[in-house]
């Protein structure tokens, strides 16, 4: 069956540090996500990408986030200075038009 | 704007009970409802899903039904079993805003033998 890839399952970075997540997204569809979700909470919706390019960001989703479709199977999540808030799991998700969305098993990043 | 409002946790029942977990909608289109469940340390599974108004998705004993009247997309099952504890979100998508997904709060759910 196919799955979303997300790799690392853990990391660890300092704080003002730079991290890519890195995701795999199932390989015919169209519609690639970010969320994010700090222990305990909500689902939080970061970014939605289509047609190479974000198609709906969040307030969260703010300069110091991008995203990435470098080549035809990886959609990347880049923090550029990340900041101790920051912590949390990262879930990536694809789907394609009106179907449900798939979600990879997460990247828990810690910042300390 | 699109929204999913659901019914605060935690929620414990006794394994057996019958279980609702409430969920009413906002959208501007026409969407899509889900249910997704999150097991302890897991990443998020899909449970069920409704396409369309009166539309019922049902999984593994599980059960919602698209009510466009309510706005809503209760989820029930009739006997829980211990296996079921797990976070359960319920979330919409919604064409017209770009296949968006929204999410719920997340309602946890205990059962105990």
């Amino acid at each position: 069956e196919p799955e979303v890839t997300q790799t690392p399952s853990h990391q660890v970075t300092q704080m003002g540090q730079e991290v890519i997540l890195r995701c795999v997204p199932i390989s015919n569809h169209l519609y690639f996500y970010w969320y994010r979700q700090i222990l305990g909470q909500k689902v939080e919706f970061l970014v939605s990408f289509y047609n190479n390019e974000i198609s709906e960001k969040s307030e969260i989703f703010d300069d110091q986030f991008s995203v990435e479709r470098p080549d035809g199977s990886n959609f990347t999540l880049k923090i550029r200075s990340t900041k101790l808030e920051d912590s949390a799991m990262y879930f990536c998700a694809s789907s394609n038009w009106n179907t449900e969305a798939f979600f990879g098993q997460g990247t828990r990043l810690t910042v300390v | 704007g699109d929204s999913v409002t659901q019914m605060e946790g935690p929620v414990t029942l006794s394994e057996e009970a019958f279980l609702t977990i409430n969920c009413t909608y906002t959208a501007t289109g026409y969407p899509s409802l889900f249910w997704y469940v999150q097991y302890p340390g897991e990443g998020l599974q899909l449970l069920l899903k409704a396409t369309k108004a009166d539309d019922k998705g049902s999984n593994k004993g599980f059960e919602a039904t698209y009510r466009k009247e309510t706005t809503s997309f209760h989820l029930e099952k009739g006997s829980v079993q211990v296996s079921d504890s797990a976070v359960y979100f319920c979330a919409l998508s919604d064409q017209h805003t770009g296949n968006q997904f929204y999410f719920g709060t997340g309602t946890s759910l205990t059962v105990i033998p």
